[in-house]
């Protein structure tokens, strides 16, 4: 089963940070962690992916947990255009390479 | 770098009518995958290409849908007939190996059958 747990739903004020987590606790010793989110009307961007390493990248930071079975995207200051849903997916590099969504979680941002 | 372009973006047919939409991915991308999300949801899976090979189809519904990718480059999905359940929004992804680099996804085709 590669699904990822999230909750449905957050909030967070403008211009603080915002932790995201995830829940993969079946993960395999290769599968990849990606976070894509989608913005209203519009298909999904990719965010950030790690294995087993914190990841840093301009539009966010990655945290994976030392057993991996959990992860967390940060994100340093919320900005209302960060208001979107928020994806963490389990990338398995054996079989056919599926990119598998949940429902993710819908992030809100109050000015 | 163009992105991933999809037509078209709004489609409104009746029950038991066909559709077609398309997808031109990125240029060098070998991947490409169609989803399906209907709202609320995540996007579903409904196919995976590698070039013009289907290499995953297993939750496309094959009585009604079909996709192909001639010459390895543009793609099709088309319904035929369609169903009340099939309003969602169609949407269109490459990469430019299974593995190597992230999913680039259009903005979709917003289907409504009535």
């Amino acid at each position: 089963d590669a699904k990822t747990t999230q909750p449905n739903s957050m909030e967070s004020n403008e211009e603080e940070p915002v932790h995201l987590p995830c829940n993969h606790s079946t993960i395999s010793g290769t599968d990849y962690i990606h976070w894509y989110r989608q913005l209203p009307s519009q298909g999904p961007e990719y965010v950030i992916h790690g294995l087993t390493s914190n990841v840093n990248n301009r539009m966010a930071s990655l945290a994976i947990a030392e057993d991996r079975k959990s992860s967390t995207l940060i994100l340093h200051r919320a900005t209302l255009r960060d208001a979107a849903v928020y994806y963490c997916i389990r990338l398995s590099l054996s079989g056919t390479y599926k990119y598998i969504f949940g429902t993710g979680t819908r992030l809100k941002v109050l000015a | 770098e163009a992105g991933v372009a999809q037509s078209p973006r709004y489609k409104i047919i009746e029950k038991r009518q066909s559709v077609a939409f398309w997808c031109n991915p990125i240029s060098g991308h070998a991947t490409l995958y169609w989803y399906q999300q209907i709202l609320g949801q995540g996007p579903k899976l409904l196919i995976q290409f590698q070039n013009n090979g289907v290499v995953d189809d297993s939750q496309l519904p094959k009585d009604r849908f079909s996709a192909e990718r001639l010459k390895g480059v543009d793609s099709t999905l088309k319904i035929q007939p369609a169903k009340l359940e099939d309003s969602a929004v169609y949407l269109c992804a490459s990469s430019f190996s299974p593995t190597g680099g992230p999913l680039h996804f259009g903005n979709g085709t917003r289907l409504t059958v009535t």
